[in-house]
């Protein structure tokens, strides 16, 4: 149990365009979600947090006019990337945290978004 | 959240007992100690988690010092497939406390 898939595994777009990425809890309930973003040989940078039913948390430095976050139900997150650049490129993983058991949190395989 | 202090990198022996160590000296009684690890294009996946008692699972031991100022994560018997990125994060458990991730060690597990 407790698996997290995100869609798609991997994207390239042009740059200008916007891209969506899903985030779904397969087989539990997920109150909350965090978006990530990783860059090479760098650790995970948390972007915003994801709460069902109302607005994301961004982190500091996060345009949230940028990386918009939707989280419309107690399974599924997406993160839309609008007006996508080269320096968007980067590995976007999301995390679900069951409702109910704070302790653990489970990851996504993770999107690997490319702009050309 | 407390931050941690990892070796960047170590490598180990295949079937030899890893040991990650980590440091957490601003630790609060009441963040737990976390161990995720990363393999090359994937997901972070959750290894183990502890409070002040040691921990054991079908995947490792935590080992965690009586003043909670550190702790190391073991790998029992090391295979190539343990090859990855190990975090130790320390966390106040509540339903939007979020992880932060440091550097890691990246570890190396040879033939």
């Amino acid at each position: 149990g407790a698996v997290v898939s995100q869609h798609p595994s991997w994207v390239i777009c042009k740059s200008g365009t916007s891209v969506k990425i899903e985030c779904r809890s397969l087989d539990f309930q997920a109150t909350t979600m965090f978006w990530y973003r990783q860059f090479p040989k760098q650790s995970l940078m948390l972007m915003a947090t994801s709460n069902e039913g109302s607005k994301a948390t961004y982190e500091q430095g996060v345009e949230k006019d940028k990386f918009l976050i939707n989280h419309a139900s107690l399974t599924l997150s997406t993160l839309t990337v609008t007006s996508a650049h080269p320096e968007d490129s980067s590995f976007y993983i999301c995390s679900a945290r069951r409702q109910g058991m704070e302790l653990e949190a489970f990851f996504g395989q993770g999107t690997r978004l490319t702009v050309v | 959240d407390a931050k941690t202090t990892q070796p960047t990198s170590m490598d180990c022996a295949e079937g030899r007992a890893a040991n990650l160590p980590c440091n957490h000296s601003t630790i609060s009684g009441n963040e737990y100690v976390y161990w995720y690890r990363q393999i090359h294009s994937q997901g972070p996946q959750y290894i183990i988690h502890g409070l002040k008692n040691n921990e054991t699972n079908e995947m490792a031991s935590l080992i965690i010092t009586e003043d909670r100022k550190s702790s190391t994560l073991i790998l029992p018997h090391a295979t190539l497939r343990d090859t990855a990125v190990y975090y130790c994060i320390v966390r106040v458990v509540s339903a939007g406390n979020k992880l932060t991730f440091g550097g890691g060690t990246r570890v190396l597990v040879k033939p």
